[in-house]
């Protein structure tokens, strides 16, 4: 079964850089995945795609604070010189033939 | 410019059934390389994936509420129509649309524009 694990939260200080991670169920370590940011009480937004060997395309007007890795089954997405504006929830997001896969999403609280 | 904006009902009641629409501009429902999902989210929780179709009329739809959805498109109008029966309290929601990628594209199967959403809430 295609599942996406993420941790529920994570904080760092302003100015600072925070990594999150994204772990992929077994037997799916080759896919590619998505990141979603959504700010507080706003829809989601197209943040970046993610390869499993690391290669990332960011979307329309995606700063360059936002940064993809890879390693194995674990998908990253590292958001440096960390703003006010970068607190919210953050979702990777996966796919296969005929299904779409949302982690449970990560919380990003900037101190 | 990519633009995709929600409507339907701010209230429905418990067995009714939702039909929402999704207006997209800036791209072409008879694109073969995109097509048009549909996600939900309760209050405070995660995104979850309803359905999704493409431009040759392949659908999909989430396992666990198979039963209930339906998804079509009207290519000429540029809209998405997303009807789910028997509603339940359970399934009040922020709805929204996402212009979606087929899998063996540059951008795979990811979500690249949303929509900004719309409240539903589900009570007598």
């Amino acid at each position: 079964q295609l599942v996406l694990t993420q941790s529920p939260s994570a904080s760092a200080s302003l100015g600072a850089s925070v990594k999150l991670t994204c772990t992929l169920s077994s037997g799916h370590s080759s896919y590619a995945i998505a990141w979603h940011q959504q700010l507080p009480e706003r829809g989601p937004r197209y943040l970046m795609n993610l390869n499993s060997d690391g290669s990332h395309s960011k979307g329309d007007g995606i700063p360059d604070r936002f940064s993809g890795s890879s390693s194995g089954a674990e998908r990253y997405l590292t958001i440096s010189s960390l703003q006010s504006e970068d607190e919210g929830e953050y979702y990777c997001q996966t796919w296969g033939t005929g299904i779409r896969v949302f982690g449970t999403g990560t919380k990003v609280t900037v101190l | 410019q990519v633009t995709l904006k929600e409507s339907g009902p701010v209230l429905v009641k418990p067995t009714e059934t939702l039909t929402l629409t999704c207006t997209v501009s800036g791209f072409s429902l008879s694109n073969a390389r995109m097509g048009v999902s549909w996600i939900r989210q309760p209050p405070g929780k995660a995104l979850e994936w309803l359905a999704h179709i493409f431009s040759n009329d392949e659908k999909s739809y989430n396992a666990s509420l198979n039963s209930r959805l339906t998804i079509s498109k009207d290519t000429s109008k540029s809209q998405v129509v997303l009807t789910m029966t028997n509603m339940d309290p359970v399934d009040t929601a922020t709805y929204y649309c996402a212009r979606v990628g087929r899998v063996d594209t540059p951008k795979g199967g990811a979500f690249d524009y949303w929509g900004q959403g719309t409240l539903v809430t589900v009570s007598s």
